[in-house]
């Protein structure tokens, strides 16, 4: 496709399940990056992988949450033991390169009753 | 206190109105993103600079390095325009320090 493509666009969870989040960055970069964002806030950086490094994971909040790009293209975003404070918006971008533009997804909307 | 503070939170407008959102951070940069969030969550990056000024269509953007300050303006605003505007500051794309955002409604 054209853009960053994320799926599902929507998710209820009981708490307690496991989640698995999909992005599937522009064909080409290199850069991709997840954040989460709560309601009425603004982005907050998750982690950052480099074709299939990542290379930074400070922003994950707990051991509960996972990512991985195994083959440098897609990306899953895992979050075990779901809790009610996980409830976000999950946002996917992807950039050429480190310093380039940001293309984002349309997210993924998490809720976890 | 958040590092890049964004204001006002909210505004309305009517339609043709001239419009200034403001953006000011405290970190050193090396590049800032004005950011567009329509309802439903998907995010448009609108410009990335690193300093003096850009325009594109109706939108200008400009950033004061040295007073830590950006400017998002929109001219002849429209209603399409209503939208959540964010701020972004950084060395890099990966550490990019978010704004809550700025609310705008543009009436007809």
């Amino acid at each position: 496709g054209a853009g960053v493509s994320q799926s599902p666009r929507y998710k209820v969870a009981k708490r307690g399940q496991d989640v698995a989040l999909r992005c599937d960055p522009i064909s080409g970069h290199v850069s991709l990056f997840w954040y989460q964002q709560a309601l009425g806030q603004g982005p907050e950086f998750l982690t950052y992988f480099q074709n299939e490094a990542q290379l930074d994971k400070s922003g994950l909040p707990s051991d509960r949450f996972f990512a991985e790009r195994p083959e440098g293209s897609v990306s899953t975003l895992k979050i075990q033991r779901t809790q009610q404070e996980d409830s976000a918006v999950y946002l996917c971008a992807s950039s050429f390169d480190r310093t380039g533009e940001l293309f984002f997804g349309e997210g993924s909307r998490l809720t976890v009753l | 206190k958040n590092e890049v503070e964004q204001s006002p939170q909210n505004l309305t407008a009517q339609e043709g109105e001239f419009i200034t959102i403001n953006c000011s951070y405290s970190v050193g940069i090396s590049a800032l993103h004005w950011l567009q969030q329509h309802p439903g969550g998907g995010i448009v990056s609108l410009f990335m600079l690193s300093s003096g000024k850009k325009k594109h269509g109706r939108l200008i953007a400009t950033i004061n390095i040295q007073e830590k300050h950006s400017s998002l303006h929109i001219t002849a605003s429209h209603p399409r325009d209503s939208a959540v505007y964010i701020c972004a500051v950084g060395y890099n794309t990966d550490k990019l320090i978010f704004g809550t955002g700025t609310r705008l409604q543009v009436f007809p």
